[in-house]
């Protein structure tokens, strides 16, 4: 069956980084365009970025860009957010989720908590 | 901008609730790409339709969606305990975009 399984989360101080891992297994991962999408703790749900199947084609929100990286391994069946610069704002629940048509994630992971505090 | 969802919803038990979804022309209006998500208490969301009334295989029939203009809809029909969740909606907002999301409604079943 499809899983998305990420891990990379955990407590990170004001300005340092994080790797998100995403790996995925039961379906061809080459063939999806992939998406980070996050919540806050008692938040809405808030796009982070997405990537296309070959990897040619990303984009990220106004509010990450420039410090968050969105990337993937297709040998690897792995998707990647490499988050710079945190801020305390970036806190929430981090999901990698898989395309079902445009702008429609349809399958999503567990989802892995990032907490940046001092 | 995010879609406006009220915030909160409530019916009984069997009974029939509607959550609107509403967006503008930039985004609800403008493509078939609407999808709304179940979320349940410190679980993952779950898609339960997309392409404004497409169901994904195992989505009760109970779950339907509509659109008119620029206003997305979802009805929940003969209401179970279970469906007692926080609902959002999404939309596609064109190219280059990453969508957008409404706020969330939180659905109680009295």
């Amino acid at each position: 069956q499809v899983q998305l399984v990420e891990s990379g989360g955990g407590l990170v101080e004001p300005g340092g980084s994080l790797r998100l891992s995403c790996v995925a297994s039961g379906f061809t991962f080459s063939d999806y365009y992939m998406y980070w999408i996050r919540q806050a703790p008692g938040k809405g749900l808030e796009w982070v970025s997405y990537i296309s199947s070959n990897g040619g084609d990303t984009n990220s929100a106004d509010s990450v860009k420039g410090r968050f990286t969105i990337s993937r391994d297709n040998a690897k069946n792995s998707l990647f957010l490499q988050m710079n610069s945190l801020r305390a704002e970036d806190t929430a629940v981090y999901y990698c989720a898989r395309r079902e048509s445009s702008a429609t994630p349809g399958f999503w992971g567990q989802g892995t908590l990032v907490t940046v505090s001092s | 901008s995010a879609l406006t969802q009220p915030p909160s919803a409530s019916g009984s038990p069997g009974q029939s609730v509607t959550i609107s979804c509403t967006g503008t022309s930039s985004d609800v209006g403008g493509y078939n790409s609407v999808s709304w998500y179940q979320q349940h208490p410190g679980k993952a969301p779950k898609l339960i339709i997309y392409e404004v009334n497409k169901r994904p295989s195992g989505v009760p029939d109970r779950f339907s969606g509509s659109k008119s203009g620029n206003t997305a809809s979802l009805t929940v029909s003969g209401l179970q305990a279970e469906d007692e969740a926080d609902y959002y909606c999404g939309s596609y907002a064109g190219s280059n975009n990453l969508g957008v999301f409404g706020g969330g409604t939180k659905l109680t079943v009295l």
